[in-house]
């Protein structure tokens, strides 16, 4: 069976400090792969989506970015964290095209 | 850009009343939809779809929703809601050739005992 794994599930930074959150998903192949910050009262806001190995589509100009080095593996970084960056991140994946997506545990990120 | 809308963002109801959650999306061809549900402390988890059919579909839980093309709706019901149904909903639309997955702003469900 298929399942996605998200760490940290808490991270405290300090302003200024680089970020890198990973996401792993496990048994399936090529999936598509989606980061989401879930805001109260906004919703879930989708970030970056992959579809493939090193292709990655921004969603909303920001702070952050996002790679996949590998076909199963997505990571979102910043190279200098702001206060606006604080929330709630979650991974997810999709299988073929318009299949439900699958969600990680997601990660409480606060930048202080 | 295919979006959609959810109106109610806060919901209190009372034990073994009825529910009804509005969400109206944008795209106007053919269309599949989503609603999932966050429970406290928990992840997100599909809670029914609709891909093609039968306009009414049946979900977990004893949830439903209706498709109605007409009205770019896709609402969301339960006839008889419980204490354990306290949680956020979230109705979801695919776009951009199905490549990725828009969320509506979510709606919180209170339900007190």
């Amino acid at each position: 069976s298929q399942t996605i794994h998200q760490w940290p599930a808490t991270l405290v930074q300090p302003v200024g400090s680089p970020l890198s959150l990973e996401c792993t998903v496990e048994g399936t192949s090529n999936p598509n792969l989606y980061w989401y910050r879930q805001a109260a009262g906004r919703g879930l806001q989708l970030l970056f989506y992959s579809v493939g190995i090193g292709q990655i589509s921004s969603e909303v100009p920001q702070n952050l970015s996002a790679s996949r080095p590998q076909d199963r593996q997505f990571i979102l970084s910043s190279k200098k964290l702001l206060l606006s960056d604080s929330g709630f991140y979650l991974c997810a994946w999709t299988g073929p095209p318009n299949t439900e997506a699958f969600f990680g545990q997601g990660t409480r990120l606060t930048v202080v | 850009a295919q979006s959609v809308s959810q109106h109610n963002h806060h919901v209190i109801l009372s034990e073994a009343a009825s529910l009804e959650l509005g969400c109206n999306y944008s795209y106007g061809g053919t269309v599949n939809l989503f609603w999932y549900v966050q429970y406290p402390g928990q992840h997100l988890q599909l809670l029914l779809k609709y891909f093609s059919g039968d306009p009414l579909v049946k979900g977990i839980k004893g949830f439903e929703a209706e498709f109605i093309k007409s009205k770019f709706s896709f609402n969301l019901r339960k006839p008889s809601v419980q204490w354990s149904d306290t949680a956020e909903y979230f109705c979801a639309v695919p776009a951009t050739g199905f490549q990725k997955l828009v969320f509506g702003t979510g709606t919180r469900l209170l339900v007190s005992p």
